[in-house]
């Protein structure tokens, strides 16, 4: 069964702390994502990365990086958390064939930023 | 670039009602259309997609949509809906063929069935 975990189902964290948000595959999917979530917003993607060590921003990079070292895990890093990256983060994966492109999601985190 | 406009952000419904949550996309290339679902606290489901050939799809759950190419729609309907249905419903578009694997989401439909 396809599966995606996050690190965290909840997490709080202090303004200007760093902050990690972990996610694993078991599909030997190429691709994954990171979106965050808002009431009102739907999602919206902040980055993907199609490969081992390949990134690309999407809509809403900023104030976010990430890392992708190894196939099965994509972090996600805030580098200062700030109170308007308090929100839901859902990770995702996909294969890159064409027919296959539905994204699997895990069950996301919600963090909190005082 | 797509775009996908989901007219309605909350339709209440009784049980055992129809319902229809409305899909709109905008898009110059031919593309593949999704709809998801996500229950209270969990991540996202896919529900159905259109890739290609019929333009009626379906869900194991009585769900279906269909891919109206003229009116750039991708409704979503069933019959009779339940209580185990409420849940938030996103739709969501990528450009079809090799490379394209971005999907855009809708803002989401928020299905609540009354009792």
């Amino acid at each position: 069964d396809v599966k995606v975990t996050q690190s965290s189902r909840y997490l709080v964290k202090r303004t200007g702390e760093k902050v990690f948000l972990e996610c694993v595959q078991d599909m030997d999917h190429e691709n994954m994502f990171w979106y965050r979530q808002d009431p009102g917003l739907g999602l919206r993607l902040i980055y993907f990365s199609y490969d081992v060590k390949m990134k690309e921003k999407g809509d809403i990079p900023e104030g976010y990086s990430v890392s992708r070292e190894k196939k099965e895990r994509f972090s996600l890093i805030l580098e200062s958390a700030s109170t308007n990256q308090t929100s839901m983060y859902l990770c995702a994966s996909s294969l890159s064939h064409p027919v296959k492109y539905e994204q699997y999601f895990g069950p996301g985190t919600r963090l909190t930023v005082t | 670039a797509q775009s996908v406009t989901q007219l309605d952000s909350q339709v209440p419904v009784f049980e055992e009602a129809p319902v229809e949550l409305r899909c709109n996309y905008s898009s110059s290339v031919s593309v593949y259309l999704f709809w998801y679902v996500q229950y209270p606290n969990q991540g996202l489901q896919l529900l159905l997609k259109y890739l290609s050939g019929s333009t009626l799809v379906e869900s194991i759950n009585g769900f279906e949509a269909e891919f109206n190419k003229s009116q750039t729609s991708f409704h979503l309907r069933k019959p009779s809906v339940h209580i185990s249905d409420t849940a938030e419903y996103f739709c969501a578009v990528s450009e079809a063929g090799a490379g394209s694997y971005q999907l855009t989401f809708g803002k989401g439909t928020k299905l609540s069935v009354i009792p």
